[in-house]
């Protein structure tokens, strides 16, 4: 069975920063590419990053390039998201997503960043 | 990137069916056969249901359906039943690995 585990959400104060971190299991991770969408609270989905399954292609919606970094580890079967300079319309769920066949096929349970003084 | 166009809500009888549009532009839906839809419950992650615009992930009843035409795709479901009360986005992949939600709709089924 496919997991994807994310970790790292919370509150934090406007201009700060934050690392989220997904876990996959149940496949080969390094085999996929991977993706992070955001849910802000009451609204819509939004795609956020990806990353090829060998790092070889990455890129961002215009509302965080520049200030988010994706990346991943194929050996420990992670994908993270470091996020810089955060706004208050960056608070949202955070989903780490498996991408397959130009879709996004599994998604995890979602991590909770929360932005605010 | 523009969100893709949905309806707020939409509603149907217990058997009826159902059709969701999804409106982008030539720029991503129009030009890629690569639309899909996703169902979410309240509280729970989104679940693939047709990608590839018409293609359904094992497990997905064949109840639903997809389907495109010019900048306008389409998430049919037939035979509603209760638990299709939920949420559903489309999307669309907009080209040098970037994609595209629509604002999503809120189906009830009455």
């Amino acid at each position: 069975e496919v997991q994807l585990v994310e970790s790292g959400g919370g509150l934090v104060r406007p201009g700060g920063s934050l690392r989220l971190s997904c876990t996959g299991s149940g496949f080969i991770f390094s085999e996929y590419s991977m993706n992070w969408v955001r849910q802000a609270p009451g609204k819509g989905l939004e795609w956020v990053s990806y990353v090829g399954f060998d790092f070889s292609l990455i890129d961002y919606a215009d509302s965080v390039r520049g200030r988010f970094t994706i990346f991943r580890d194929n050996a420990q079967s992670s994908l993270y998201l470091q996020m810089n300079s955060l706004t208050d319309e960056d608070t949202a769920v955070y989903y780490c997503v498996r991408g397959n066949d130009w879709a996004f096929d599994n998604w995890g349970q979602g991590s909770l960043v929360t932005v605010s003084s | 990137q523009s969100a893709l166009a949905q309806p707020a809500s939409v509603s149907g009888s217990r058997g009826q069916s159902i059709t969701i549009s999804c409106t982008g532009t030539s720029s991503d839906l129009g030009s890629y056969n690569r639309v899909s839809w996703y169902q979410q419950q309240p509280g729970k992650a989104p679940r693939l249901m047709i990608f590839e615009v018409t293609k359904r992930p094992s497990g997905v009843s064949n109840r639903f359906s997809g389907s495109k035409s010019g900048n306008t795709a389409s998430l049919t479901i037939s035979g509603l039943q209760a638990e299709d009360e939920a949420d559903y986005f489309c999307c669309s992949y907009a080209g040098s690995r970037t994609w595209v939600f629509g604002g999503g709709t809120k189906l009830t089924v009455l």
